[in-house]
């Protein structure tokens, strides 16, 4: 069965600082991994996936992520935040056949400080 | 384009009722997965329709069930309701069920 770490529950950083958050998956095959972002009350924005190809994937508003194999994680990073991207932060998994389901980690809440 | 629309916004039941969560795919997407997010936690699958057809349930008792229509929308029914199906319920589209799925801005509903 596929599952999810999000290890850090909360992160808060200062405005313009950089910024890493950790995943880590349990799957036997090559998975499909995504990154999802969730503003109070809101449903779920895409910010970037990884399906094969180039391990470095660039996403949405200045995000990136990095699928290492060996590590089995696929962290999300980002140069310099801004306010705005105060949210709280999926990573989930898909297998990749037959996309049934995606599996979540439990988020990580970021905040940031002026 | 429109993206993934799901009704009502916000639901109040209690415990025993039953409720019809709607939602309408992207156009063009005929693959509709439903998820139930418990408040902390990350979203849980509830169920992934293909083509009217039932392609993937998670571990959800039988009070919960679903179906797809020849337009592709959805329903997820729940009945006999519990508190603890209180939670943000949201729907995703994908074009066949195996590419990134879409969220829509969920339905919460709070069971009293």
């Amino acid at each position: 069965a596929q599952s999810v770490t999000q290890p850090d529950i909360h992160i808060t950083v200062s405005e313009g600082a950089s910024l890493e958050l950790r995943c880590n998956y349990s799957y036997g095959a090559t998975p499909y991994l995504f990154w999802y972002v969730q503003s109070p009350g809101q449903g779920l924005q895409l910010l970037l996936k990884y399906f094969s190809g180039d391990t470095l994937v660039q996403g949405i508003k200045g995000f990136e992520a990095e699928f290492k194999r060996s590590q089995s994680s696929f962290n999300l990073r980002k140069p310099s935040v801004h306010w705005s991207d105060a949210a709280e932060y999926f990573c989930a998994v898909g297998a990749n056949f037959g996309n049934e389901k995606l599996t979540f980690g439990t988020g990580t809440r970021l905040t940031i400080i002026p | 384009d429109a993206g993934v629309t799901q009704s009502p916004t916000h639901l109040i039941k209690t415990r025993g009722q039953h409720v019809t969560l709607r939602c309408s795919p992207i156009s063009g997407h005929k693959s509709v997965s439903w998820y139930q997010q418990v408040l902390g936690q990350g979203p849980q699958f509830i169920f992934q329709y293909y083509e009217k057809e039932e392609r993937g349930r998670g571990n959800f008792p039988d009070r919960f069930s679903a179906r797809q229509f020849p337009n592709y929308s959805s329903e997820l029914n729940v009945n006999a309701l519990l508190l603890g199906d209180s939670a943000l319920y949201l729907c995703a589209s994908s074009f066949k069920g195996e590419e990134t799925q879409y969220f829509g801005p969920g339905t919460r509903l709070l069971v009293l």
